[in-house]
Order: structure tokens, then C-alpha cells, then sequence
């Protein structure tokens, strides 16, 4: 009865690979997005998608493209993995957030441990 | 610029005692107010939040925060410390209109001891 899944939990490439990161929720939200936490904790979105358009973009390399098959879902791809890409990247979603007289909650996943050598 | 403060990198309380997480925040027009709790290798957990209406606000857990609007904080209480609270918190606000985009404070580490 998982709300937010995202797999693989933990992922460990080589530099210059490519790599996805799946996410999946059964919420029935609209909203979903990619955050990411640093090694100090600190947690920055980086994507956001409104059944299946994108809405927000923040300033992420275009070596990261998230793609949403449907609203459920929002996978994340990263090509030509670099050591600072070392992360955990969480899944989220929430209600339609488009007005501004709401303040849906944001539901997160378990997150995935991306290390990069 | 639109950012959330969180002062304190630790906060050390005896089990059984009280606790505060301090949170101030500084955005345009009136704020969205959220808690999470993020405990080792998990994700984050919504605890509670501030939309509208009476200044405290109750959440999981035991714990409330309260918002204040002169002071522009939005500070996390619990009366009574359990040794299982200790974790990680994170205060985060989504500024007044926009997208659902929440700023994060960089999060105070909880350490209730026995």
C-alpha cells in the first residue's frame, strides 16, 4: 500500500554511465516531482510535472530528463553520470497545485541512493 | 529572496522533557508552512502544516507548531520528547501563488537522549 515508490533504493554506477530512476504513485494526485538531497541534507526541487506536462524546471543539467509515461508516474534519466550527480533523488506528488488558494501537501517517497565512482 | 531558516544544525532534549525546532522563513505575501521528518535512510514524512485559520496547528506524532506572522516563524513543539523522535526535521514553505514549489530549510537534527 506504498503512496510513493520509487526504485532502485540504492544505485551505485560509474562515471559516464546512464541511469533511470522509476517512480510510481497510487495516491491518485496530478502532481509529481523530483527533489534532490545533497551530502549536507539540504533538499532542492528539480522537476515537476502536472499530468504529464512540465511545470516546473529548475536549473538542472539537460543531462537530466525526466520523462511522465502518465500521471502516476515520473521516471528520472540521467546520462553521463558525473561524481556530483551523488545523491539521494526523492519522488513526490501531491494535488493539482495550480491555485494559489491551496496548500496541497507534498507526499515523498523512501528516496534512491544514487553514488557515482 | 524567498528562503526558510532553521538556526539550529542540532538540538540535544532529555526524554520526557519538552522540545522546540526552531523555523523562521522570509517570502512575498502570506506562506504555506509545512514540517517533515526524514529518520535514517528514509524519506521525508509530512508531520503537519500551516494553510489558514488558528495559529496553532496540530499534527502526527504528538507534535504542533505555531505559526506566528510578526515574527515570521513557524517553530516546532512537542511537550513531552520521546527517544523515537530523534531525526531529522525539515521546515519548508511554498510561497502565496505559483506552482507547488517548496523552499526547505537546511534541517535540524533531533537527539533525544534517555
Amino acid at each position: 500500500d506504498t503512496a510513493v515508490s520509487q526504485t532502485p533504493k540504492y544505485l551505485v554506477t560509474q562515471m559516464g554511465n546512464d541511469k533511470s530512476i522509476k517512480c510510481e504513485q497510487n495516491l491518485g494526485h496530478d502532481t509529481m516531482y523530483w527533489y534532490k538531497q545533497d551530502s549536507k541534507k539540504f533538499l532542492k526541487i528539480m522537476f515537476s510535472y502536472n499530468n504529464k506536462e512540465l511545470i516546473i524546471n529548475e536549473t538542472v543539467p539537460n543531462r537530466f530528463s525526466p520523462k511522465s509515461p502518465d500521471k502516476a508516474h515520473l521516471n528520472l534519466h540521467i546520462n553521463s553520470l558525473e561524481l556530483g550527480d551523488s545523491a539521494v533523488y526523492f519522488c513526490a506528488s501531491s494535488n493539482n497545485p495550480t491555485s494559489a488558494l491551496t496548500g496541497n501537501t507534498i507526499y515523498f517517497g523512501e528516496g534512491s541512493w544514487l553514488t557515482v565512482v | 529572496a524567498q528562503s526558510v531558516a532553521q538556526p539550529e544544525d542540532q538540538v540535544n532534549v532529555a526524554e520526557g522533557n519538552p522540545l522546540t525546532v526552531k523555523c523562521t522563513y522570509s517570502v512575498s505575501g502570506n506562506p504555506y508552512l509545512f514540517w517533515y521528518v526524514q529518520y535514517p535512510n528514509r524519506g521525508l514524512q509530512f508531520l503537519l502544516k500551516y494553510i489558514t485559520g488558528d495559529n496553532l496547528v496540530k499534527g502526527s506524532y504528538g507534535f504542533e507548531a505555531e505559526f506566528n506572522k510578526s515574527q515570521t516563524s513557524f517553530h516546532l513543539k512537542k511537550p513531552s520528547a520521546l527517544v523515537s523522535d530523534s531525526a531529522l526535521y525539515f521546515c519548508a514553505v511554498r510561497p502565496w501563488g505559483g506552482y507547488n514549489k517548496l523552499i526547505f530549510g537546511a534541517g535540524t537534527r533531533l537527539a533525544v537522549h534517555p
